[in-house]
């Protein structure tokens, strides 16, 4: 079936630098591509997202580039804080049937003050 | 809005108890799925719906079955709980519109213990 790979599984940064997290996905359908922050216990919350008929999107100091040709999608926080320290989703939605999200395995951000 | 809304937020099963987590939404949305999370893990999607009386498989529907009788509301049963269904399960619900889909949101989840 359809995937989505994300890279890497941990991340480790300094507290102001910046963290970039990366997926590739396989059904070149795909049209719409959100990341979903998840803090420990609680449900994924939507962060940033991108539709495939637009390259880059930024909110803050979150931004989020597609590269369609390649079938790959990146996430970028600068700046980073304690409070960024959590898991991220990316996901990609697929059409088998009806639209629906496939997620990757999940990157656990750790910023260190 | 509450947006999506399950129940319970915590259950414990015996190996072969059965039983229904609840999922309702009041966003309109036509779309609702089910996904479960296995601890350390990413969400593997159970079923989803496209609409009332709809229902599709997703990447894992062995051991559970869904309904849609109304626009609100989706349940997912566990018949014959077993152990393999420890995890925490996540309603979500969208908008579908012309082969897009807007307002993915999750509810607060299920932590599910099968003993």
């Amino acid at each position: 079936g359809e995937n989505v790979e994300q890279h890497p599984s941990t991340l480790s940064v300094q507290e102001g630098d910046s963290a970039v997290i990366k997926c590739t996905y396989s059904d070149s359908a795909s049209n719409y591509f959100p990341w979903y922050k998840q803090e420990l216990g609680k449900r994924p919350q939507l962060i940033i997202d991108i539709r495939s008929n637009v390259g880059e999107k930024k909110d803050q100091r979150i931004a989020v580039t597609l590269n369609k040709t390649a079938k790959h999608f990146s996430l970028h926080i600068t700046e980073t804080q304690p409070e960024d320290s959590a898991v991220y989703f990316c996901a990609a939605s697929i059409r088998q049937g009806a639209q629906k999200l496939v997620f990757g395995q999940g990157t656990r951000l750790t910023i260190n003050p | 809005n509450a947006g999506v809304t399950q129940t319970p937020k915590f259950r414990i099963l015996k190996i072969g108890q059965s039983m229904t987590l609840q999922c309702t939404q009041d966003m309109n949305h036509n779309y609702m799925y089910w996904y479960r999370q296995d601890p350390g893990m990413g969400l593997k999607l159970i079923y989803y719906s496209v609409g009332a009386g709809i229902t599709d498989k997703g990447e894992v529907p062995n051991g559970y079955n869904v309904s849609r009788s109304t626009t609100e509301d989706f349940p997912l049963r566990l018949e014959l709980a077993a152990p393999s269904q420890t995890s925490v399960y996540f309603c979500a619900s969208s908008y579908g519109f012309r082969g897009q889909i807007y307002g993915y949101t999750f509810g607060s989840g299920t932590r599910l213990t099968v003993v």
